[in-house]
């Protein structure tokens, strides 16, 4: 079965400064893509970043940039420069064919 | 983004009343899907809707939960008697048939008292 697993509830930033968030995943598959969606206090879920397991090079967006290490199966979402519109609830999913997998969840705060 | 809307954003209900959650996608879908979360909880899978009919079910969607597309455009979650433990967030979600990624809709936010 697809699991996804999140082992920090809680990270904390200084603004301005650099942040890693776990994610670690079990599969058996080789064709799969993971995300990380952002989740602020509006509770809307906000696609942050995509990766395609295919694709050897990390995704990045802007400040927000994954490490994603296939054979640990490891996804882990790193946020520069931290901005205080980055405090959010940031989940990490799994897809395989047309299901979803969530992680629980990395409350994050900035402080100023 | 593609909007996906969803009404109403908040339904307070009593205890073995049936509920109507509602979600308006554009077109071009290929999957869509009902998610949970509870507060404080993790996403939860509900249901997977593929060419009008259910493509997938988690152990949660029991026998009290529905979904069905009666215009073809509206995509509908009914609890037919809510209990308090239904008291959540729920979640509309699609996948372009263009694309690989789920995109949310606002949510809507239901409490059973």
């Amino acid at each position: 079965a697809q699991t996804v697993t999140q082992s920090q509830p809680e990270m904390s930033v200084q603004e301005a400064e650099t942040v890693t968030l776990s994610c670690t995943y079990d599969t058996s598959e080789s064709d799969y893509y993971l995300f990380w969606y952002k989740q602020p206090p509006s509770r809307q879920m906000i696609l942050v970043i995509r990766q395609e397991a295919y694709k050897q090079q990390n995704a990045t967006e802007n400040r927000f940039s994954v490490n994603f290490q296939k054979a640990a199966k490891s996804f882990s979402l790193k946020i520069s420069d931290s901005q205080l519109g980055d405090a959010a609830m940031y989940f990490c999913a799994y897809r395989s064919a047309g299901q979803f997998y969530f992680g629980t969840g990395t409350s994050l705060t900035v402080i100023p | 983004e593609p909007e996906v809307t969803q009404t109403p954003s908040h339904q307070v209900t009593q205890m073995g009343q049936e509920v109507i959650l509602r979600c308006v996608p554009i077109s071009n879908h290929l999957y869509f899907y009902w998610y949970r979360q509870i507060l404080g909880q993790k996403v939860e899978f509900l249901v997977s809707f593929y060419n009008n009919e259910i493509s997938e079910k988690s152990e949660i969607f029991d026998d009290q939960f529905s979904v069905e597309r009666p215009d073809g455009s509206n995509f509908t979650l009914k609890i037919r008697s809510t209990k308090l433990e239904d008291s959540a967030m729920y979640f509309c979600a699609v996948l372009l048939s263009s694309g690989n990624t789920i995109y949310f809709g606002e949510g809507s936010w239901l409490t059973v008292v």
